[in-house]
């Protein structure tokens, strides 16, 4: 069965600086990933998606993530943070042999941005 | 426009009542879900509907049952709620194989 970690639940970032949020996946077949935001008392929004075309995805918010195979991860980052990126983040895997709406997600990790 | 809205978005209630959340979307997609996530923020999808058939029902217990009246409403009813019932409950939907979902802002249920 496939399934996602990531590391570290809470992530305090400098407005202006690097987000790098890390996401690691298992998965017996090729998986298709996205990565998720929440904002407070919202639903999720889609912030981007990797379905095995380029490895690098751009999203939207200035968000990009690395697909790479051998290190079985799909960190996201973004160059320079704002205090509108303050929520939660969640990657998720699907598997190609599953309807693509089944996500598994991961823990999520809260992002908090300091002036 | 909303374009996923479900309703209420608020819901407390007593153990051992019988409840309902209703979710729409306005999108024309195909297919609806139902997620729920628990109070340490945990997501698991619970049922999905593709043209009103039932395609993917998880290990929920059976007081759980969706209902699909048309494409663009997904119901969802609880019965004889328990404590651990209690989370947010999210509706979304999304054109099938798409992967991209659209998620409605959720339904706050407490059983008291």
């Amino acid at each position: 069965a496939q399934s996602v970690t990531q590391l570290g639940s809470h992530v305090s970032v400098s407005e202006g600086a690097l987000v790098l949020l890390r996401c690691n996946y298992s998965s017996p077949v090729p998986p298709y990933l996205f990565w998720y935001v929440q904002y407070p008392n919202q639903g999720l929004q889609l912030l981007l998606k990797y379905t095995s075309a380029a490895t690098l995805v751009k999203g939207i918010n200035g968000f990009e993530a690395e697909f790479k195979k051998s290190e079985t991860s799909f960190h996201l980052t973004k160059p320079s943070a704002h205090m509108s990126d303050a929520a939660e983040y969640f990657c998720a895997v699907s598997l190609k042999t599953d309807s693509w709406g089944k996500l598994q997600f991961g823990a999520g990790t809260q992002v908090v941005v300091t002036p | 426009d909303t374009a996923v809205s479900q309703t209420p978005k608020y819901l407390v209630t007593q153990m051992g009542n019988d409840k309902s959340i209703k979710c729409e979307q306005n999108l024309g997609h195909d297919t609806m879900y139902w997620y729920k996530q628990d109070s340490k923020k945990f997501l698991k999808i619970m049922f999905s509907y593709n043209n009103k058939e039932l395609i993917i029902n998880e290990t929920v217990p059976n007081r759980f049952s969706p209902k699909s009246p048309d494409k663009a409403h997904l119901n969802l009813h609880i019965n004889s709620l328990e404590l651990g019932d209690s989370a947010v409950y999210f509706c979304a939907s999304s054109q099938y194989h798409t992967g991209e979902l659209f998620f409605g802002e959720g339904s706050r249920l407490t059983v008291l």
